[in-house]
Formats: structure tokens, sequence, C-alpha cells
């Protein structure tokens, strides 16, 4: 069975540029999560979405940042204009089970020059 | 709000020997799942374990188990038969209402 896919797995991109971050869940998964995992903060939820609706956002650090989720079987996270603070690695997660075990992405590593 | 705290930053283990992680946890929530996962340097995160609050028995998958204790707000990990393979970050977890919230980690070094 396919996990979750995310794309691209390495991004490098320089301050002020455009970025999209790309997500499919596992099929039948009906929650889906962003994560951003830093030395310094360690894992953060960013945002979450049940059923392809967004539940809760309070995660999201700064107007910057904007996810969504137009179907079952994909999200966007988007940074514009990203920053070098930006620079991490970002997870996605999906649930079949309200509250319950959450599968992850192999993550994707950005770096922001 | 529920904070999850790893005292032990890193952990040594021998090859074959048996080592345990701690966990505590704050919450006034009666219903939550606990996890253990597991970043090996590929940075996947792999789930390990399981818990149901709301269950007395404690987890186990093969080699590992878990000591829950609700009152006591503590949930530790116990690796049996330590391998090599077991090197990586281990990271718990506390789920709410999808209200995910990770501890710091803990480094485990498998000696050989």
């Amino acid at each position: 069975d396919a996990g979750v896919i995310q794309s691209p797995r390495h991004e490098v991109t320089e301050m002020g540029q455009e970025v999209t971050l790309r997500c499919k869940p596992i099929s039948g998964h009906n929650s889906l999560f962003w994560y951003r995992q830093t030395m310094m903060r360690g894992l953060e939820l960013l945002i979450y979405f049940n059923n392809n609706v967004p539940i809760d956002d309070s995660g999201m650090p700064e107007d910057r940042f904007s996810a969504k989720m137009p179907n079952a079987s994909f999200s966007t996270l988007k940074i514009q204009p990203s920053e070098p603070r930006d620079s991490a690695v970002y997870f996605c997660a999906s649930s079949s089970v309200w509250a319950d075990t959450q599968y992850f992405g192999p993550g994707t590593r950005l770096t922001v020059l | 709000a529920q904070t999850v705290t790893q005292s032990q930053p890193e952990m040594s283990v021998q090859e074959a020997e048996t080592v345990t992680l701690s966990c505590t946890y704050d919450t006034s929530e009666s219903d939550y799942y606990l996890f253990w996962y597991k970043q090996p340097p590929s940075r996947q995160m792999i789930l390990v374990i399981r818990q149901e609050a709301y269950k007395q028995q404690n987890a186990t998958e093969n080699r590992f188990s878990v000591n829950f204790q609700k009152a006591a707000k503590s949930f530790s990990l116990k690796i049996s038969d330590s391998q090599l393979g077991d090197a990586a970050m281990y990271f718990c977890a506390y789920n709410n209402n999808n209200d995910m919230r990770f501890g710091a980690g803990t480094r485990l070094t498998v000696k050989p």
C-alpha cells in the first residue's frame, strides 16, 4: 500500500520566491495534517483538514503561509514570499480515525537562501 | 495547553540489552491517545507503538512495550533486545481531538 506521498523531497530557493509543497494522503484517510520540524522548535502542527475542510490553522506562523485541499487526494502548502527562517523539514500526515494514529510522509526539506 | 516532556535528550544501549525511554505529559483530559514515533536519519516518522488512554493494559509490539501510568501521566517506552537498527530519534506524542503534541525527542544510540 502506498503511504503518504510528498513532493518535492528537497527544495532550495531564494528569499522572496514562492514555494509550493505537495501532499497526497493515504487513500481513504479523511484527515490531513501539515507539520514543520526545526531544531529550535521541534515538531509543530501548522494546519489540519478534515474531509477537505480546514479545521484548525492556528499553527500557521503568518499570512505568508497558506494551505489548500481541493480534493481528498491532494493538498498544498504554499509560502509566499519565502524567508530564510522558513528553512525546515515540512511533513504531511494523514489519519483515517479522528484523533487517532497519524501516518507521516517522508517530508520535504526546504532551504531558503 | 497540553505539553509533552522527554527528559532524556540522549540515551545509549548495548546491542541485545534493554533500554527505557521516559515521557511525561500534562493534560486535564481523560480520553486521548499516546504514541511513540521513531525518526531514523532518513527523517521518516515511523509509528512504533500506540496506547489508548481508556485502556489500562499496556500496549506491546514485538520488542517494544510501554508502561502507561495514567494517574502519573507517564508513558515510557521499553525496547528489549536492542538492535543496531533501533538507533534513531524517538518522539513521544499526545493526541486529543487531533491536537497532536510532540516531545523534544530522545536520541538513542545502540553500541555493537
